[in-house]
C-alpha cells in the first residue's frame, strides 16, 4: 500500500498567519509522530499519537502549536499566529504498533514550511 | 540525557571507495539504535536498525553497521560507494518514556558527496 503522505510539500506564509500541515499516516498504523527538521539539523520530537490519544506533546515549542488526530488516523499540525522561527520541515511518521522501540517509524516526504 | 552525536558534518568520498560514517550515543539502557537516510526534498528512509543480538548489521543498498557497547559508537558502513548514496545520514536512538512508547532522538546529521 501507500506510504505516509503529506500535504501541501511546500508552503509559505507570512508571519503571523496560521497554517495547517496534513499527515495521512500508512493505513491501520497505531502511532503517529511529528518532528520539527529546522535547517541543516536533525529532526526533532513534537508529539505522539495512539490511535487518537494524544500521549506526549512535550516538544511542542509554544502554545502556538496544536496537533489533532480527531480518528485516529489523519493528523493536522497547526501552527498559529506564525514567526520566521517557525519556517522548517515538518516530517510526520507512523508505525504500525503502539510507539516502542521495536517499531520502524515510517516518514513522509514532510512540509516546508516558510515563513515570511 | 539521551543524545546521538554526528562529528562529521560533511564527507566527501570518490565513487567506488569505502565509507565510514561516525555515531556515538549516550543513552542509560540497552539503545535501539537506527540509520536513516535522507535526499534532497525526500522523507527519511530507513537503512538499518540494530535492537539486539549480533552487534554487525546488515541493512538496504549495501550498508551495515556495527554496535560497539564499549565505545557507544553505532558506526555506517559501506564497502564501495555509488554516486546514487549522495545524500544526509542520521543516525539516531530509540529513547523509551514513562508512558511505554518510543521517540526517536537524532544526530545532526552527515552529509555524504560522492566524487565521480
Amino acid at each position: 500500500g501507500a506510504g505516509v503522505s503529506q500535504s501541501p510539500r511546500y508552503k509559505v506564509a507570512k508571519r503571523g498567519q496560521d497554517v495547517a500541515l496534513r499527515c495521512d499516516p500508512i493505513s491501520g498504523h497505531v502511532s503517529l509522530f511529528w518532528y520539527q527538521q529546522a535547517l541543516g539539523q536533525g529532526p526533532e520530537f513534537l508529539t505522539y499519537f495512539q490511535n487518537e490519544a494524544q500521549l506526549d506533546k512535550s516538544g511542542l515549542p509554544s502554545d502556538r502549536f496544536f496537533a489533532e488526530r480527531p480518528e485516529g488516523s489523519v493528523s493536522t499540525l497547526k501552527i498559529q499566529r506564525t514567526q520566521q522561527e517557525d519556517s522548517a520541515v515538518y516530517l510526520c511518521a507512523s508505525s504500525s504498533k503502539q510507539g516502542r522501540g521495536t517499531d520502524t517509524q515510517y516518514f513522509g516526504p514532510g512540509t516546508r514550511l516558510t515563513v515570511l | 540525557a539521551q543524545s546521538v552525536t554526528q562529528p562529521d558534518i560533511h564527507i566527501t568520498v570518490s565513487e567506488g571507495a569505502s565509507l565510514e560514517l561516525r555515531c556515538n550515543y549516550s543513552y542509560g539502557a540497552t539503545p535501539y539504535l537506527f540509520w536513516y537516510v535522507q535526499s534532497p526534498g525526500q522523507g527519511l528512509q530507513l537503512l538499518l536498525k540494530y535492537f539486539s543480538g549480533d552487534t554487525l548489521v546488515q541493512g538496504i543498498k549495501g550498508f551495515e553497521a556495527e554496535f560497539k557497547r564499549s565505545q557507544s559508537s553505532f558506526n555506517l558502513r559501506k564497502p564501495s560507494v555509488h554516486w546514487s548514496d549522495a545524500a544526509e545520514y542520521f543516525c539516531a536512538v530509540a529513547a523509551m518514556f514513562s508512558g511505554g512508547y518510543n521517540k526517536l532522538i537524532f544526530g545532526a546529521g552527515t552529509r555524504l558527496a560522492v566524487h565521480p
